[in-house]
């Protein structure tokens, strides 16, 4: 069936830092969507890319669609505490919401 | 607006006993969707309606878990009998439209079997 693979599945880093999360799918997605989890929360939505190359950002999170509308990341330039949490992207095909498994970040003051 | 409201918050059963979990969508949401989220892991689609249809279903273990939604509006998930492997958060989550529009989470149901 489809899949979507998120990688890394953990990433720790110090405040200031950059971060970055991939995903990848197995099929070409109609659109994607990326998510935020606080610990004991739900699934937040953040943004949603629908097209081939889209780059869109959002103050210190820049989030990029693949050409081939297969794959997709995320980045956070110089994290802050705030921004702990799993950051999960969930792709569109047939109508069905996929969920990669998430990369947990964490960020040491 | 009010969110997706699900209850209970919290369950515990014991294996082979049955559990039922309900959702209420945000009002106007056409695509109403189960997933289930075990510890660590992203959430897997259980169930996708479109109104009162199956959209899929194809994750969804019928030999226990059976989910409706009459009237398209609210939702109920049923797990007979549980087993061990259940234990998970149970997130419901809406959509106004099928494609290119985001789903809103309700808190979900942590439900442990033991």
């Amino acid at each position: 069936g489809q899949q979507v693979m998120q990688i890394p599945q953990y990433q720790h880093v110090q405040e200031g830092e950059d971060f970055t999360t991939y995903c990848n799918s197995s099929t070409t997605l109609s659109n994607i969507q990326w998510y935020k989890q606080r610990p004991g929360g739900h699934p937040v939505f953040l943004i949603q890319l629908v097209k081939s190359g889209e780059v869109k950002k959002q103050k210190r999170l820049t989030f990029q669609f693949g050409e081939a509308k297969k794959n997709s990341s995320l980045h956070i330039t110089a994290t802050q505490t705030t921004d702990v949490g799993t950051y999960f992207c969930a792709g569109r095909r047939g109508g069905k919401l996929i969920f990669g498994q998430g990369t947990e970040l964490s960020v040491k003051p | 607006e009010a969110g997706v409201a699900q209850s209970p918050r919290y369950k515990i059963i014991e294996k082979r006993q049955s559990v039922a979990f309900w959702c209420n969508p945000i009002s106007g949401h056409a695509t109403l969707y189960w997933y289930q989220q075990i510890l660590g892991q992203g959430p897997k689609l259980l169930i996708q309606f479109q109104n009162n249809g199956v959209v899929d279903d194809s994750q969804l273990p019928k030999d226990r878990f059976s989910a409706e939604r009459l009237k398209g509006v609210d939702s109920t998930l049923k797990i007979q009998p549980a087993k061990l492997e259940d234990s998970a958060v149970y997130l419901c989550a809406s959509s106004l439209l099928e494609r290119n529009t985001e789903a809103f989470f309700g808190q979900g149901t942590r439900l442990t079997v033991v």
